[in-house]
């Protein structure tokens, strides 16, 4: 385990469609977190996990948008009914535990591409 | 509101010289900040992270500095080399009731020509 796993790596939708996008964080990470960036802007926080437990989700995250991390191992983000302002590079990250002297591992993102 | 700005939003240097990057935050009240590499297309490399009580970290050619009272940070690439060329971000986890997340700048792309 070397690193953050995201899949798949590119995702080309219709608007309308549901997506579903997975991270597999490094595994003794116990904190989970996914941001989207969209082109020329610095990553935006949409939610973090502790374990499975979701702890904090940011107003960006709209009815359409719902976490999960149901074993407290790899996160699933879906977007449902997607639209074209989704189009963005959707981001994951994993830390561990004493988040406060650790920084962030970030995946390589899965870029979603609404048409 | 946390707010981080970096500037110059896009430097262009040539091959073999020394820069600083530049990054400021409006709010003191932070844990940490951190400085990612991203390349065209990707994911975010790590850096560097710097405490809240320190005030630089080194690795190799890069140095950053905190300097958390007047809400500025900076990274200095010694020797650059066209394969430094990337656009860097700052992020910053503010002291916050608990939160988790990053405030990140905009970034600053980078190109080093040969």
């Amino acid at each position: 385990d070397t690193g953050v796993s995201q899949n798949p790596r590119h995702k080309i939708t219709k608007r309308g469609q549901n997506v579903t996008f997975r991270c597999d964080p490094i595994s003794e990470h116990n904190r989970l977190y996914w941001y989207r960036q969209t082109l020329g802007q610095g990553p935006e926080f949409l939610t973090y996990f502790q374990n499975e437990a979701q702890l904090e989700k940011s107003r960006l995250l709209s009815d359409r948008f719902s976490a999960e991390r149901p074993k407290g191992s790899f996160s699933t983000l879906e977007i449902q009914r997607t639209e074209q302002g989704d189009s963005a590079m959707y981001l994951c990250a994993s830390s561990p535990g004493r988040w406060r002297d650790y920084g962030y591992t970030f995946g390589s993102g899965t870029r979603l591409t609404v048409v | 509101k946390q707010e981080v700005t970096q500037i110059p939003a896009a430097l262009s240097v040539p091959e073999g010289e020394n820069l600083v990057l530049n990054c400021s935050f409006t709010d003191s009240a932070i844990y940490n900040l951190q400085w990612f590499r991203q390349d065209p297309g990707k994911g975010l490399t790590s850096l560097l992270l710097i405490q809240s009580s320190q005030r630089e970290q080194t690795s190799g050619r890069l140095n950053a500095s905190l300097d958390k009272s007047s809400g500025r940070s900076t990274l200095y690439i010694a020797a650059s080399q066209p394969g430094d060329s990337a656009t860097y971000l700052c992020a910053v986890r503010p002291d916050m009731g608990g939160s988790e997340k990053l405030v990140f700048g905009k970034g600053t792309k980078l190109t080093v020509n040969p």
